[in-house]
């Protein structure tokens, strides 16, 4: 199980907006580490969607935001389309591990 | 421009030893701050992290797989390699590497992954 917890699931219909949360520990989220999300489209490598908690990559659309809070962190896309179906994973560092984290990844349906 | 691709056999036996090699070009793992890192993914089920050699030769590891694994990077050759002992079927998965930025501890470039099965 991960050490960041996501909901498995989200929908929306096009056009809505969804919000997909992130819940660390006061030893990665909550200490203050960035928190990074990925989009995973089906057979492809996880895409760099957010960095820095809030900031995106060149390329990526607006529709894209990033926010943190305490020891969650929240991605919110506006306007859903049908190509943003997609799994989504949030990531930080954790400084008990002393690594790498990861959620357990959502998966986005477009209705 | 930064790319990465994996490499590495396709099947490899349990009890075997997997090593897989990450090719990159577009930066070096000299450069302050940066770092590589190695990412499975089984079947159907999440991203999970394996280790990490930051350029300044710090190695990480996943608490879980420490026993079984070793990175190492080789500037001069622009490679990273894992090794995993002990190989199990439950180790089936695509293996992912990706580049991490100086400044940052997200995973900005990845390789399109390899997948490898564990089979007799």
């Amino acid at each position: 199980q991960s050490v960041l917890t996501q909901p498995p699931s989200v929908s929306g219909a096009p056009g809505q907006k969804v919000t997909i949360s992130c819940t660390g520990s006061s030893s990665n989220i909550g200490a203050l580490y960035d928190v990074h999300w990925y989009q995973q489209l089906p057979g492809t490598a996880p895409k760099l969607l957010i960095h820095g908690n809030s900031n995106r990559p060149s390329g990526v659309p607006d529709r894209f935001s990033g926010s943190m809070s305490g020891t969650s962190a929240s991605l919110a896309i506006t306007g859903l389309q049908s190509e943003d179906e997609a799994d989504y994973y949030c990531q930080s560092y954790d400084n008990s591990l002393r690594g790498v984290v990861f959620g357990g990844g959502t998966k986005l349906t477009v209705l | 421009q930064i790319t990465l691709k994996e490499s590495g056999p396709t099947l490899v036996k349990p009890t075997q030893t997997l090593t897989l090699t990450c090719t990159f070009s577009g930066f070096s793992l000299s450069t302050d701050g940066v770092g590589v890192a190695w990412i499975r993914q089984p079947p159907g089920k999440p991203l999970e992290w394996l280790a990490l050699v930051y350029w300044d030769d710090d190695k990480r590891y996943s608490p879980s797989l420490r026993s079984r694994l070793t990175i190492t990077g080789d500037t001069s050759k622009n490679q990273v390699v894992l090794t995993m002992t002990n190989m199990d079927p439950a180790d089936s998965a695509t293996y992912f590497c990706a580049h991490k930025p100086h400044g940052t501890s997200c995973l900005f470039y990845w390789g399109p992954g390899t997948l490898v099965t564990v089979s007799s």
